[in-house]
């Protein structure tokens, strides 16, 4: 398997609060991803990394933020969590962004906002 | 971006050979066509990616038209192991953030 890590993989929060989720890998790959998965909707991208301080928007930008300052390490900021942030969220990793290489996905952090 | 269409749900029994089609008529010259797997509270997995024709590996095989506009993922004599939610990607290339844009999947369901 990729070496792909996420933490917190539970984490209960209240509205309002700043919550960081945490992507680490070990396997020196250029692209990350964050995604976030609901019931009825799949997999949606939030933001992604093409290389250190290089980020963009993906589908669900609003009310997210992310980081990456190491080529290790991916993190997801929501500065004000609400109820509707509560999903199972998903790291993803690749070497390249053309379609014909594999993606690696984290295991997921479930996050319930109260 | 070559949006897909795919079954929501399927059924079938163990043993049998499990067809899922994946519509994307907008599928640009470039783009590879993927199949992700993803089990209850785990996170997608690769399964099969082509361009054209037939791909097979050790788990699926993928036939694609020579118009492309369409591609069928076949799981041959299924177990209860292969429930789950299965994903057809067509990216647009150029673009990271189009690169791994999934749509609902379609979510088998195998019986004993």
């Amino acid at each position: 398997d990729a070496g792909i890590t996420q933490s917190p993989r539970h984490k209960v929060t209240e509205t309002g609060t700043p919550v960081t989720l945490r992507c680490h890998q070990t396997e020196n790959h250029r692209y990350m991803y964050w995604y976030r998965q609901d019931p009825g909707h799949g997999l949606r991208l939030i933001h992604y990394s093409y290389g250190v301080k290089d980020t963009d928007k993906g589908e669900v930008s609003d009310g997210y933020s992310v980081s990456r300052s190491k080529t290790e390490d991916f993190l997801l900021t929501l500065e004000s969590a609400t109820s509707s942030q509560t999903s199972v969220y998903f790291c993803a990793i690749s070497e390249s962004w053309q379609m014909n290489t594999e993606a690696f996905f984290g295991q997921g952090t479930r996050l319930t906002v109260v | 971006l070559a949006k897909t269409t795919q079954p929501i749900s399927m059924d079938s029994y163990e043993g049998q050979e499990v067809n899922i089609t994946c519509s994307h008529n907008n599928i640009a010259t470039n783009d590879y066509i993927t199949w992700y797997q993803q089990f209850p509270s785990q996170g997608p997995r690769f399964i099969i990616q082509g361009y054209k024709t037939k791909v097979t590996n050790e788990v699926a095989s993928l036939f694609i038209p020579a118009d492309r506009k369409s591609s069928t993922l076949s799981l041959p004599r299924v177990s209860l192991s292969d429930t789950a939610v299965y994903y057809c990607l067509v990216g647009e290339g150029g673009n990271a953030g189009n690169m791994l844009t999934f749509g609902g999947g379609t979510r088998l369901m195998v019986k004993p």
